[in-house]
C-alpha cells in the first residue's frame, strides 16, 4: 500500500525568509501524482502545487516549487518570500489511477513577523 | 463554478445517535471522498464513491457508512455515536477514477456529547 511521509510536525519561517517542507513517499507505481494542499487556521482546504511523475521538471506556482526526486520518492515544497497567509497546516498527497488518495500527516507552518 | 458544498455547518449530537451528513461535489465530478480530521491531526480516509459504487473504505468500523446519489451528491451516516467521533469530517470532489486534483469542502464540524 502507498504510504505518505512527512518527517516535520511542526516548522517556523522568519517572514520573507524561504523554508521547505518535507515528504517522502512510498509506491511501487510508475504514473502517480503528487500534491501539496494547504489548510489554513480556516480550514478549507486548497491545492498548492501538483506535480505529476511522468514529468521531469519540477512545478512551479509563483513563490511556491516542488524539489521532486523520483529516485529517492522525495517531494519537498520550497516556500520563497514568506508571507503570513502562508500560516498554516501543509499536507503532502499521492495519487495514482484507481487508487484513493493518500495523505501525509502534515506539517504546522508559523510565519514568525 | 460552484465549489463542494457540506451540510450541515456544524452537528450537535448525544452518544449513541445517528447522525447524517452530506455533501454536493462540483458539477462533472463523479467521485466524492470523505476524511474525518480530528483536532489538530491529518486526515484519516473514510470512503471513496465513484459512479454510485462505493469505491474503497478506510479502516472504520461498519458504524461508518455513506452512499451516492444519481446526482452524485453523497451522504455519510454515522451510527451509535460515539465520544471519539467527535471531528471535522471533510468531503472532495474529483474527476473520475482519482488521479486528478481533488477539491475539498469547508467541513461539518459533529460534536458528540
Amino acid at each position: 500500500a502507498q504510504t505518505v511521509t512527512q518527517s516535520q510536525p511542526e516548522m517556523s519561517v522568519q517572514e520573507a525568509e524561504t523554508v521547505t517542507l518535507s515528504c517522502t513517499y512510498d509506491t511501487s507505481e510508475s504514473d502517480y501524482y503528487l500534491f501539496w494542499y494547504k489548510q489554513p487556521p480556516s480550514r478549507q482546504m486548497i491545492l498548492v502545487i501538483r506535480q505529476e511523475a511522468y514529468k521531469q521538471q519540477n512545478a512551479t506556482e509563483n513563490r511556491f516549487s516542488v524539489n521532486f526526486q523520483k529516485a529517492a520518492k522525495s517531494f519537498s515544497l520550497k516556500i520563497s518570500d514568506s508571507q503570513l497567509g502562508d500560516a498554516a497546516m501543509y499536507f503532502c498527497a499521492y495519487s495514482s489511477y484507481g487508487q484513493n488518495f493518500v495523505f501525509g500527516p502534515g506539517t504546522r507552518l508559523s510565519v514568525l513577523p | 463554478e460552484a465549489g463542494v458544498t457540506q451540510s450541515p455547518t456544524h452537528l450537535i449530537k448525544t452518544r449513541g445517535q445517528q447522525a447524517t451528513l452530506r455533501c454536493s461535489p462540483i458539477s462533472g465530478h463523479t467521485s466524492v471522498y470523505w476524511y474525518q480530521q480530528a483536532l489538530g491531526l491529518g486526515l484519516q480516509f473514510l470512503l471513496w464513491y465513484d459512479e454510485g459504487e462505493e469505491r474503497n473504505r478506510g479502516n472504520f468500523p461498519p458504524r461508518f457508512s455513506g452512499r451516492q446519489f444519481p446526482n452524485y451528491s453523497s451522504e455519510l451516516n454515522v451510527n451509535a455515536l460515539e465520544l471519539e467521533d467527535s471531528a471535522l469530517y471533510l468531503c472532495a470532489s474529483s474527476l473520475a477514477l482519482a488521479l486528478n486534483e481533488q477539491f475539498f469542502g469547508p467541513g461539518t464540524r459533529l460534536t458528540v456529547l
